[in-house]
């Protein structure tokens, strides 16, 4: 099945800085890629998704890159503000036979620092 | 347009005793998925249901664990004689479509504790 790695565990930026994530997925079937952002208390919230076939999408600071070649995806964040602190995950969805379903990374911890 | 809706938001069961977790999807969407989240983890899935339909149940254990999601009324997750183990958050998510064609909206969870 599908395995998705997300890095790093962890990241604090100061406010203002960019802020990247990466994750890598294992199935070359793989054909959508979203982000969710978790707030404290709160399910996983849809920010930004792409499809393989498109390289990059950008909405406002948020952007999201992926490399089919390498199998691997990444969320870039401009500008951060303190809001933009929570959990953000990747996922990979393949959506053939029996796979349908999102396989997610382990989630990263995104600290900004007023 | 109401999102996702869970309830109970928080439940706490005894070892042994039932769980009963509701989510009612989005309008108009008729695909369900249920994941389970461990503390500082990240999502697994468990089950994916059409109307009176399993579509795909990979993620659930073998035991104890069901699901349903009827023609009328919320779906429902059922996890019997519960242990300390099931302690965890689980969300329901739900789209229009098969993911690929649609996204996933997730509602806000049932932090299931089980002491």
């Amino acid at each position: 099945g599908e395995n998705v790695e997300q890095h790093p565990s962890t990241l604090s930026v100061q406010e203002g800085d960019s802020a990247v994530i990466k994750c890598t997925y294992s199935d070359s079937a793989s054909n959508y890629f979203p982000w969710y952002k978790q707030e404290l208390g709160k399910g996983p919230q849809l920010i930004i998704d792409i499809r393989s076939n498109v390289g990059e999408k950008k909405d406002q600071r948020i952007a999201v890159t992926l490399n089919k070649t390498a199998k691997h995806f990444s969320l870039h964040i401009t500008e951060t503000q303190p809001e933009d602190s929570a959990v953000y995950f990747c996922a990979a969805f393949q959506g053939q036979g029996s796979a349908r379903q999102l396989t997610f990374g382990s989630g990263t911890q995104l600290t900004v620092l007023p | 347009n109401a999102g996702v809706m869970q309830n109970p938001r928080h439940l706490v069961r005894r070892r042994g005793q039932e769980a009963r977790l509701r989510c009612s999807p989005m309008k108009g969407h008729s695909h369900v998925y249920w994941y389970r989240q461990l503390p500082e983890e990240g999502l697994k899935f468990m089950v994916y249901l059409q109307k009176e339909n399993i579509i795909d149940e990979s993620g659930m254990p073998k035991e104890r664990f069901s699901a349903e999601f009827p023609k009328e009324g919320p779906s429902i997750l059922r996890i019997q004689q519960v242990v300390r183990g099931d302690s965890a958050a689980y969300f329901c998510a739900s789209s229009t479509t098969e993911t690929r064609s649609s996204p996933l909206h997730f509602g806000n969870g049932t932090r299931l504790t089980v002491t």
